[in-house]
């Protein structure tokens, strides 16, 4: 089965500042991994996704993510934060191909950006 | 086209009462799934419909909670006997195909339970 760990609950950074926002994956199977973002009072929005092409994925409004299996991560990052950022940003996992396919989503982390 | 839709947007109810939520999902789509999101928490599994399979219900938490899934589109969730315990937004997303393609949420339903 798979699961996904999100360290760090809640993460602040200054406008102007590198976003890191950590996901760690365990999955029996190479995984497919998705990013996604929740505004306030919004649904789910797909930021980006792996799906066993290029290790290092780019998503919307500027953000990306690398897939490292040596160290099963999926990390999303986003050069420069912009206030319009501030949101809740879930990791989720899949594993393609078994017959347990549900979509497992992380915790969650709450990203504040300070002016 | 048209997104996943769920209705009512906010249901306010009393203890003891029971309630239907309601899922229209993108046309076409043949998975759809609920969850739960309790204040500050990340996404509950409840169940997932795939095509004309036998629905998962590992994450119903409750014999108070079920969900049909009729013709293969429209889905209602229901609750009975509503606790306060099951105030949250309850979301609904769909897929074009099962487990590994990306979920559509619709916006949710948020319940309260006086």
């Amino acid at each position: 089965a798979q699961s996904v760990t999100q360290l760090g609950s809640h993460v602040s950074v200054s406008e102007g500042a590198l976003v890191l926002l950590r996901c760690n994956y365990s999955s029996s199977v190479p995984p497919y991994l998705f990013w996604y973002v929740q505004y306030p009072n919004q649904g789910l929005q797909l930021l980006l996704k792996y799906t066993s092409a290029a290790t290092l994925v780019k998503g919307i409004n500027g953000f990306e993510a690398e897939f490292k299996k040596s160290e099963t991560s999926f990390h999303l990052t986003k050069p420069s934060a912009h206030m319009s950022d501030a949101a809740e940003y879930f990791c989720a996992v899949s594993a393609p191909g078994t017959s347990y396919d549900k979509v497992i989503f992380g915790p969650g982390t709450s990203l504040s950006v300070i002016p | 086209g048209a997104g996943v839709s769920q209705s009512p947007s906010n249901k306010v109810t009393e203890k003891g009462k029971d309630v239907e939520l309601r899922c229209d999902p993108i046309s076409g789509h043949t998975a759809l799934y609920w969850y739960r999101q309790s204040l500050g928490q990340g996404l509950e599994f409840l169940i997932y419909f795939q095509g004309n399979s036998a629905p998962d219900k590992s994450g119903l938490p409750s014999d108070r909670f079920s969900a049909e899934r009729t013709g293969g589109s429209v889905s209602t969730l229901t609750i009975q006997r509503t606790q306060q315990e099951d105030s949250a937004v309850y979301l609904c997303a769909s897929s074009p195909r099962w487990g590994y393609n990306e979920q559509f949420f619709g916006p949710g339903t948020r319940l309260t339970v006086l």
